[in-house]
């Protein structure tokens, strides 16, 4: 079946634009996570949905970053006013239930200029 | 707060040699312990997980509670195993993934 997905597969944007960032989960996986992948370092957590609501947002960096998922389903994660720091590859990640793998999508690479 | 550590960056063997990425972590409850990997140009995957005890295209893992260590193991690497290996540890079910930073594995032919 179709794996998560992510869009765009790449943003360029200039410093102190908004850039959204949309990740479709797998079908039926009711967590879903974003991650954060700076060069040379692991995955850095930031939001977990659990269904529509935030279960967890204690990663997001401040308060420039704020991510929605509606209906339980899509995500999107917003970030305004954008630092050339905010480049990095954003990971989106979806899981069946609590106990399951989390399946990773092919990341979003973001680079402010 | 939980960490992953993994203590080797970059990490070279020959086509056929024993292969060994260690992980050590930090948490002192029982948390649940991952190795995913990422091939070239393609996205994260799991490899295994510490409690389905499976092995994986060769690899294998043991968690160490006494040494809080998960290293991954395999006797003979292959070149198609060149890849970024990431330990990876949850706390509890349906929480957050935390990972090391990786180890670049290069198997030379």
């Amino acid at each position: 079946g179709a794996g998560v997905s992510q869009t765009p597969s790449n943003k360029v944007t200039e410093k102190g634009k908004y850039v959204e960032l949309r990740c479709d989960p797998i079908s039926g996986h009711t967590a879903l996570y974003w991650y954060r992948q700076s060069l040379g370092q692991g995955p850095e957590f930031l939001i977990y949905f659990q269904g529509t609501g935030a279960a967890d947002d204690s990663g997001l960096p401040n308060d420039r970053f704020f991510a929605v998922r509606p209906e339980g389903s899509v995500s999107t994660l917003k970030i305004q006013r954008t630092e050339r720091g905010d480049s990095a590859v954003y990971l989106c990640a979806s899981q069946r239930g609590p106990t399951d793998t989390q399946y990773f999508g092919p990341g979003t690479r973001l680079t402010v200029l | 707060a939980q960490r992953v550590t993994q203590p080797e960056k970059l990490l070279s063997v020959f086509k056929g040699a024993p292969v060994e990425l260690k992980c050590n972590y930090s948490y002192s409850g029982s948390p649940e312990l991952f190795w995913y990997v990422q091939y070239s140009r393609q996205r994260l995957q799991l490899l295994l997980r510490h409690i389905s005890r499976e092995s994986i295209k060769g690899f294998t893992a043991d968690l160490n509670k006494g040494e809080t260590s998960f290293h991954l193991k395999k006797p003979f690497a292959q070149e198609e195993d060149s890849a970024m290996y990431y330990c990876a540890l949850r706390r509890t079910s349906g929480s957050r993934l935390t990972f090391g930073e990786g180890t670049q594995l290069t198997v030379n032919p």
